[in-house]
């Protein structure tokens, strides 16, 4: 079973419009979550981490999470076809080494 | 920013043949990881490694896979021999140390294709 889950598979949002994305963990040792960005050819780079209830905003991108459902969002306003790429969402558990569980990531596409 | 060199970026191999996937770490990173990602799935914990030695390794880590870091070179994962299902992108990641804060960091990939 898959620990992270994510949603939507694939996004389109018009230039300047809001991007939407969805995770949800199974493993309630997950203290820790990021989201990654990935464009094609290249690494994933993390776009912001998120460790605590609420909301985190840097910039355009506003990080959402609620421990006690294992739920994490994440919202880019004003998005720009350079956000086109594949988001992931990633989750460790507080065992001491930062390994991370992520999901299987959620393709968004910004039109110009 | 600092980066996460992975050579090469694309292999193909026969299977039964041996690979070894290399990884420069940023320089003054001290845990390094591997990761496994098979097309179209999510990718997935292999091993992580410090100070010369394996610390934690999950199933996927088969009996025919290694890693190891001599003399600060490159942090090498070697396959021996391969199978068909070894066909996947590997990524190498480094990070300063061991919290939730610290910097990590991933490489381009290798992509490897056994047949």
């Amino acid at each position: 079973q898959q620990k992270v889950q994510q949603s939507p598979e694939s996004l389109s949002v018009p230039e300047g419009g809001m991007a939407s994305f969805n995770c949800t963990s199974s493993d309630r040792n997950f203290q820790y979550f990021w989201w990654y960005r990935q464009h094609s050819g290249e690494g994933p780079k993390a776009l912001m981490s998120i460790f605590s209830d609420g909301d985190k905003k840097e910039g355009r991108f506003t990080a959402h999470l609620n421990k006690a459902s294992l739920h994490v969002s994440l919202h880019i306003r004003d998005s720009q076809p350079s956000d086109s790429a594949l988001y992931f969402c990633a989750a460790s558990a507080d065992t001491g080494y930062q390994n991370f569980y992520f999901g299987k990531g959620t393709s968004l596409t910004v039109i110009p | 920013g600092p980066k996460v060199l992975q050579i090469p970026s694309h292999q193909i191999i026969d299977m039964g043949q041996m690979v070894t996937l290399n990884c420069d770490p940023v320089s003054n990173h001290l845990y390094f990881y591997w990761y496994k990602q098979i097309l179209g799935q999510q990718m997935e914990f292999l091993v992580n490694f410090y100070n010369g030695k394996v610390m934690e390794k999950s199933k996927l880590f088969k009996d025919q896979f290694s890693v190891e870091r001599p003399d600060g070179s490159y942090f090498t994962l070697k396959i021996q021999p391969t199978a068909l299902e070894d066909s996947a992108v590997y990524f190498c990641a480094s990070s300063l140390d061991r919290t939730a804060n610290s910097d990590y960091t991933f490489g381009s990939g290798t992509r490897l294709l056994v047949i």
